[in-house]
């Protein structure tokens, strides 16, 4: 596709429960971010990736908290036991390379009852 | 060390006026300021960007004041249009050793332009 994709758009999950959310980044982008955007609130970087490395997971919060692109293209997000503190959009974004300007997706809404 | 401040939180411009918000880092290793624009149920578009070798840049109705002594950054929207109603974004990162590229946002401004 044209731009970044993520899945799914929304996600309502219970308590305790695990959570996955997939991103597309843009054909060709060897860089891929993941950030944080509660209401009201900037985004908060997570972690990067450049290929299928995590380059950097200083923002990940938690060990519940993982991130994995295995094949250096889609990347998985996964949260173990959620908590009602883990609602917010979770914003994917890729670039070229790192450095150059990021493109960010449309987000998945995650919400935890 | 690592903050981007932004204000003000809210704004409100009459339709043809102009929109200014600001920024302010402390971060010295900060090397790319860009500005985001979200609209609801978006994700940030990078709307325009500066380096701290130039003091301004120009597109459009956008332009970024940089002012690298101060450590400051600002966003002047010429002409506001009510479709320039988002909420604004500014950022920073560092390119240096680490050269993650990871950006800090600011804290967010919410525009509204009345017609």
């Amino acid at each position: 596709g044209a731009g970044v994709s993520q899945t799914p758009s929304n996600k309502v999950t219970e308590k305790g429960k695990y959570v996955e959310l997939r991103c597309d980044p843009i054909s060709g982008h060897t860089a891929l971010y993941w950030y944080r955007q509660s209401l009201g609130q900037g985004p908060e970087f997570l972690i990067y990736f450049q290929g299928t490395g995590a380059a950097d997971d200083s923002g990940l919060p938690n060990d519940r908290f993982f991130a994995v692109r295995p094949e250096g293209s889609v990347s998985t997000l996964k949260i173990q036991r959620t908590e009602r503190g883990d609602s917010a959009v979770y914003l994917c974004a890729s670039s070229p390379n790192s450095g150059n300007t990021i493109y960010f997706g449309e987000g998945s809404w995650l919400t935890v009852v | 060390q690592q903050q981007v401040k932004q204000s003000p939180q809210s704004l409100i411009v009459q339709k043809g006026g102009i929109s200014i918000i600001n920024c302010a880092y402390e971060n010295t290793a900060f090397d790319y300021f860009p500005w985001y624009q979200q609209f609801p149920g978006k994700g940030p578009a990078l709307l325009i960007a500066i380096r701290p070798d130039v003091s301004e840049k120009k597109e459009g109705r956008f332009t970024i004041s940089f002012n690298k002594s101060a450590k400051q950054f600002s966003l002047h929207i010429m002409d506001s249009q009510p479709g320039d109603s988002a909420t604004y974004f500014c950022a920073a990162s560092s390119h240096g050793s680490s050269n993650t590229g990871k950006l800090i946002f600011g804290q967010g401004t919410t525009l509204q332009v009345k017609p």
